[in-house]
């Protein structure tokens, strides 16, 4: 079956710590995304990449960093700069960056404490 | 910048009809999109208008009124598992393209 995967679905981290969430896609797809999500809002645009080797910030990129190394990979890493890391963090892919529609992932809930 | 606007929650019953808004303030605009998602879940694609009109599939409509900046999401024969909250979102040209979503209307369908 075709999809986005993202591991784990919770993850715990003490403050201070660096974390690497992972998403990988099977769906041939050019274009990857990470959104964050925090309760009763909507979702805010991290990294994004519309080719492999490719990436731009999004409108909230302060804390994090990601690489595109391989067209099905794209791993978001949050750093110990990002000042309120915890939220629940969604991966996304599209045919192309112009594509209507993306394919999320099942989220990563990331807690730091 | 752009900005959406939705309302937080709506409430209906069972079998009956839901319309959900969204007005948006964006510069070159290219089109509206809404979203699904439930409570932990992943976020799932429901349409996409590029123009003016409305769009159906199935239960689910679609309407867009670029002039308006306007749009709205009708949902039909309510269910209990569209329960859920559903999130507009646009894209235009000051997001190189990428989407801005709303904050997301939580529809609560009773029996």
């Amino acid at each position: 079956d075709g999809g986005i995967t993202q591991s784990p679905k919770y993850l715990f981290r003490k403050e201070g710590q660096n974390v690497t969430l992972s998403c990988e896609q099977n769906l041939n797809h050019d274009a990857m995304y990470w959104y964050r999500q925090d309760p009763g809002q909507g979702l805010r645009l991290i990294y994004y990449s519309q080719i492999v080797n490719d990436f731009q910030k999004g409108d909230i990129a302060e804390g994090y960093s990601v690489s595109r190394e391989k067209k099905e990979s794209f791993p978001l890493t949050v750093t110990s700069a990002q000042k309120n890391p915890t939220a629940f963090y969604l991966c996304a892919s599209s045919l192309t960056a112009s594509a209507n529609e993306q394919y999320f992932g099942p989220g990563t809930r990331l807690t730091v404490t | 910048g752009q900005s959406l606007e939705q309302p937080s929650e709506v409430t209906a019953v069972e079998g009956a009809i839901v319309q959900m808004n969204c007005t948006y303030q964006t510069s070159g605009f290219y089109g509206l999109s809404w979203y699904q998602q439930h409570d932990g879940g992943a976020p799932t694609f429901l349409s996409y208008n590029a123009l003016d009109g409305l769009e159906e599939t199935g239960r689910f409509s679609s309407f867009l009124s670029r002039s308006d900046s306007y749009g709205y999401l009708l949902l039909q024969e309510l269910q209990m598992k569209d329960s859920a909250s559903y999130f507009c979102a646009v894209r235009d040209e000051g997001s190189q393209g990428n989407l801005i979503f709303g904050k997301g209307t939580k529809l609560s369908v009773k029996p």
